[in-house]
């Protein structure tokens, strides 16, 4: 089992840029989630997907982003245009959509705005 | 709403010494309960649960946890610690019905030799 899967482990961009992270979820997993990870906020939930549909995206910051989930295997996190305050940790994170189950992160994408 | 409080944001301790760290939730629905560790540069991984059945639930690396629903606890131990255990732990809870974690603010274990 690969785990949740994220790319770019590591991104530094300047101010204004669009920065697009992504994810593949484990296989079979029906829910997927990303959060996103600040020493002043802690760890906060941005929006969560199941079986590919948006259910709960309150937790976005701003229409600055968005996110996608065109098929089981894939999303992506949209940020457009980037701010300094945007730096963080984004993670992604999948389940099998059943009470209680256990939630799988990924490694994390680590990003850096300048 | 719901919520997670982790009093303690870092916890020193020695080597082999016993360790308890401090979740209180809030919810005004039934909650499962989680525990998970994030060790440096790394990603969060799931340590122990509590669904439902014993209060008392335990990990495969000596880490133990009780749900007290009186006192809407959740908290964790170990009676020995190693070094390996340096890490930050969150609490974390999903209310029935739902399907996304709410994490509390993150404890720091750093163990010392």
């Amino acid at each position: 089992d690969a785990g949740v899967i994220q790319s770019p482990r590591h991104e530094v961009t300047e101010m204004g840029q669009e920065v697009t992270l992504r994810c593949k979820p484990i296989s079979g997993h029906n829910s997927l989630f990303w959060y996103r990870q600040t020493m002043m906020r802690g760890l906060e939930l941005l929006i969560y997907f199941n079986n590919n549909v948006p259910i709960d995206d309150s937790g976005m910051p701003e229409d600055r982003f968005s996110a996608k989930m065109p098929n089981a295997s894939f999303s992506t996190l949209k940020i457009q245009p980037s701010e300094p305050r945007d730096s963080a940790v984004y993670f992604c994170a999948s389940s099998l959509a059943i009470p209680g189950n256990t939630i799988y992160f990924g490694e994390g994408s680590w990003l850096t705005v300048v | 709403a719901q919520s997670v409080t982790q009093l303690d944001s870092q916890v020193p301790v020695f080597e082999e010494a016993p360790v308890e760290l401090r979740c209180n939730y809030s919810s005004s629905v039934s909650v499962y309960l989680f525990w998970y560790v994030q060790y440096p540069n790394q990603g969060l991984q799931l340590l122990l649960k509590y669904l439902s059945g014993s209060t008392l639930v335990e990990s495969i690396n000596g880490f133990e946890a009780e749900f007290n629903k009186s006192q809407t606890s959740f908290h964790l131990r170990k009676p020995s610690v190693h070094i390996s255990d340096t890490a930050e732990y969150f609490c974390a809870l999903v209310q029935e019905g739902r399907r996304a974690l709410t994490f509390g603010s993150g404890t720091r274990l750093q163990v010392q030799p």
